[in-house]
């Protein structure tokens, strides 16, 4: 059973850090490319950042690029989203999801929860 | 990228279709058919129904069916099951590596 488990979200103040984990297991992770796609409240979902099988290549969107940073660990087949220099706009339900080579997402997680507030 | 425009709701009553809209530019729906739909209970992960326009997954109930036309995609549910209500969520690849989203449509079944 293909399983993705985020973690890592809380409540930060603005201009903070966080580092979110995404722990995947039942499919070959080294094998994918796996992105970070969040729903902020009440909006609909915004794709964030891909990250390669190999993870030598990324992607971002505008709105996080230069802070967010995309990364990935396949000997212990888990995904990270470093977040800096957090802003308001950033408070969202942050999903880690899966790609083996097409251009749409296979699996997701159930999301982490972050908020940045004052 | 400006965000897909979906309809915010649709409704249908059991064992009716309903069709759910997605609109975006020549950019990403009308530029590529990599128009994918997902399936999302607040609470629990998104699940993919269809891919690149109109393919199914292995699982995806066939009462699901997907289309385009120009920079409109649209996602079709036939004989709407009380399951099935949910909001659901265009996505485009837009180039360059990036994806698009619409706002979502909830979906109520009657």
């Amino acid at each position: 059973e293909v399983q993705l488990v985020e973690s890592g979200g809380g409540l930060i103040q603005p201009g903070g850090f966080l580092r979110l984990s995404c722990a995947v297991s039942g499919f070959t992770f080294s094998n994918y490319v796996m992105s970070w796609v969040r729903q902020a409240p009440g909006k609909g979902l915004e794709w964030v950042s891909d990250i390669s099988p190999g993870g030598d290549s990324t992607d971002d969107a505008d709105s996080v690029r230069g802070r967010f940073t995309i990364s990935r660990d396949n000997s212990k087949n888990t995904l990270y989203l470093q977040m800096n220099s957090l802003r308001a706009e950033d408070t969202a339900i942050y999903y880690c999801a899966n790609r083996l080579s097409g251009y749409f997402f296979d699996y997701w997680g159930q999301g982490t929860l972050v908020t940045v507030s004052s | 990228q400006s965000a897909l425009t979906q309809p915010r709701s649709v409704s249908g009553s059991p064992g009716q279709s309903v069709a759910i809209s997605c609109t975006g530019t020549n950019s990403d729906v009308g530029g590529y058919n990599y128009v994918s739909w997902y399936q999302h209970h607040p609470g629990k992960a998104p699940k993919l129904m269809i891919y690149d326009v109109s393919k199914r997954p292995s699982g995806v109930p066939d009462r699901f069916s997907g289309s385009k036309s120009g920079n409109t995609a649209s996602l079709t549910i036939s004989g709407l099951q009380a399951e099935d209500e949910a909001d659901y969520y265009c996505c485009s690849y837009a180039g360059i590596y990036t994806w698009v989203f619409g706002g979502g449509t909830k979906l109520t079944v009657l």
